[in-house]
């Protein structure tokens, strides 16, 4: 168990729809960074939070958007789903920021559209 | 083009040392190299990183090139445990902030 918690674990929608994903890191934790694995794309990093605040962006498309709220939990908001979105969504954090850390993963959402 | 490269799977007997490659041939200065491994339906988990120096933990064993374009993930005596996908991540600076680029992964079966 990495301390890192992901739910749902598994979420159904269908296309057009808004879902919401939800990230509690490993308590102290204050960096959540956000990854997409898809069979054609592979693991993929979206987007990163520190302390509340974006730090950085990957390809992350428009139509997703993520926040980090003051108890450091955080959510991923995916709309206008299309089939291509699905995917496993998974959420890791780490307790600082940089790229010599080591990040911890939680179980991850398996998001299918259809 | 990908950041990273590595043989899509690779064989290991069991307690037999396992030599990972990747290489990573458009490294700059800062960049980090870094190795998660995911077992089937679970997260990445976190097995090793470095700079420029070669590096050992627990778990395994890093040796970066001296021109750092290429390194190896040893994993000393390989067991069924250790049997998952292996990826290299190359985490470089952007102007977006730090970005961690995943390889396609090694899938590493441990032969008992």
């Amino acid at each position: 168990d990495s301390g890192v918690t992901q739910t749902p674990k598994h979420l159904i929608t269908a296309t057009g729809q808004r879902v919401t994903l939800r990230c509690s890191p490993r308590s102290g934790d204050l960096s959540v960074y956000w990854y997409q694995q898809s069979l054609d794309q592979g693991l993929q990093f979206l987007i990163q939070y520190y302390n509340g605040e974006e730090r950085a962006k990957g390809n992350i498309l428009e139509r997703f958007s993520a926040q980090q709220f003051p108890d450091l939990h955080s959510e991923l908001n995916l709309s206008s789903l299309e089939l291509g979105d699905s995917a496993l969504y998974f959420c890791a954090s780490s307790p600082k920021t940089g790229l010599g850390t080591e990040a911890f993963f939680g179980q991850g959402t398996r998001l299918t559209v259809v | 083009d990908a950041k990273t490269t590595q043989p899509n799977s690779m064989e290991s007997n069991e307690e037999e040392p396992v030599h990972l490659p990747c290489n990573h041939s458009t490294i700059s200065g800062t960049d980090y190299i870094h190795w998660y491994r995911q077992l089937p339906s679970q997260g990445p988990e976190y097995v090793i990183h470095g700079l420029t120096s070669n590096v050992n933990n627990r778990m395994a064993s890093l040796a970066i090139a001296e021109d750092r374009k290429s390194s190896t993930l040893i994993l000393h005596r390989a067991t069924l445990r250790d049997a998952a996908v292996y990826y290299c991540i190359l985490g470089e600076w952007a102007n977006t902030g730090n970005q961690f680029y995943f390889g396609t992964g090694t899938s590493l079966t441990v032969i008992p």
